[in-house]
């Protein structure tokens, strides 16, 4: 079966612009995940979408960070406008559901921003 | 609050040893129990995970974690290390026992570097 698919790989913006992230779960995985992982820490969870409803958002940054998962199927995180600190890696994961299912995920974005 | 904490930054083994990635809990409740490695430039992968029943998980690569409720531990094994292994290595936990939604938290990561 195909995986979890993000894109782009790699983006390179300067502080204030904006920038798009796109992600395309697991056919059938009702859980899409993003997550920061800045270097050297483990992943954050910035939201997590139960189909193409919000089930958790509290640590995604909403004065800048935006996101939305619409039919339930693929999803779109947006950064406007980016911040020096944001330079990280975007992942997105998706999941059969939510409690004691693994999670896939996808080979993530790396954003610089300068 | 649920927490996850890998003591160890690096781990380094040498190819054919036996190799052990330490990881310990904290939840209220029962907890759900994850492994994930990733590899250079990569996403992360699933390696294995406990929810209930043997102690013993065995996952993916040959590795195998011990569930021990009395020590909070979830340790990652695997009898003989290949230099293939080395990576960097993620615990993660959810509390079963929430009431409802409870996300999951990953440890800070554990570098594991086989030496040939």
């Amino acid at each position: 079966e195909a995986g979890v698919a993000q894109s782009p790989r790699y983006k390179i913006i300067e502080k204030r612009q904006s920038v798009a992230f796109w992600c395309n779960p697991i056919s059938g995985h009702a859980t899409l995940y993003w997550y920061q992982q800045i270097l050297g820490q483990g992943p954050k969870l910035l939201i997590q979408f139960q189909n193409n409803g919000v089930v958790d958002d509290s640590q995604l940054p909403k004065d800048r960070f935006s996101a939305e998962r619409l039919k339930g199927v693929d999803s779109t995180l947006k950064i406007q406008p980016a911040k020096l600190e944001d330079s990280a890696v975007y992942l997105c994961a998706s999941s059969l559901g939510q409690i004691s299912y693994e999670q896939y995920f996808g080979p993530g974005t790396r954003l610089t921003v300068t | 609050a649920q927490s996850v904490a890998q003591p160890e930054d690096q781990v380094n083994v040498a190819e054919g040893n036996p190799l052990t990635v330490k990881c310990t809990y904290s939840v209220s409740g029962n907890p759900y129990l994850f492994w994930y490695v990733q590899y250079p430039n990569r996403g992360l992968q699933f390696l294995l995970k406990y929810i209930t029943g043997d102690n013993l998980v065995k996952g993916s690569y040959g590795f195998e974690a011990e569930f021990n409720k009395s020590q909070t531990s979830f340790h990652l094994k695997k009898p003989s290390a290949l230099v293939s292994d080395s990576a960097l290595y993620f615990c993660a936990v959810r509390d079963s026992n929430s009431g409802g939604y409870q996300k999951v938290t990953f440890g800070t990561g554990t570098k594991l570097q086989v030496i040939p």
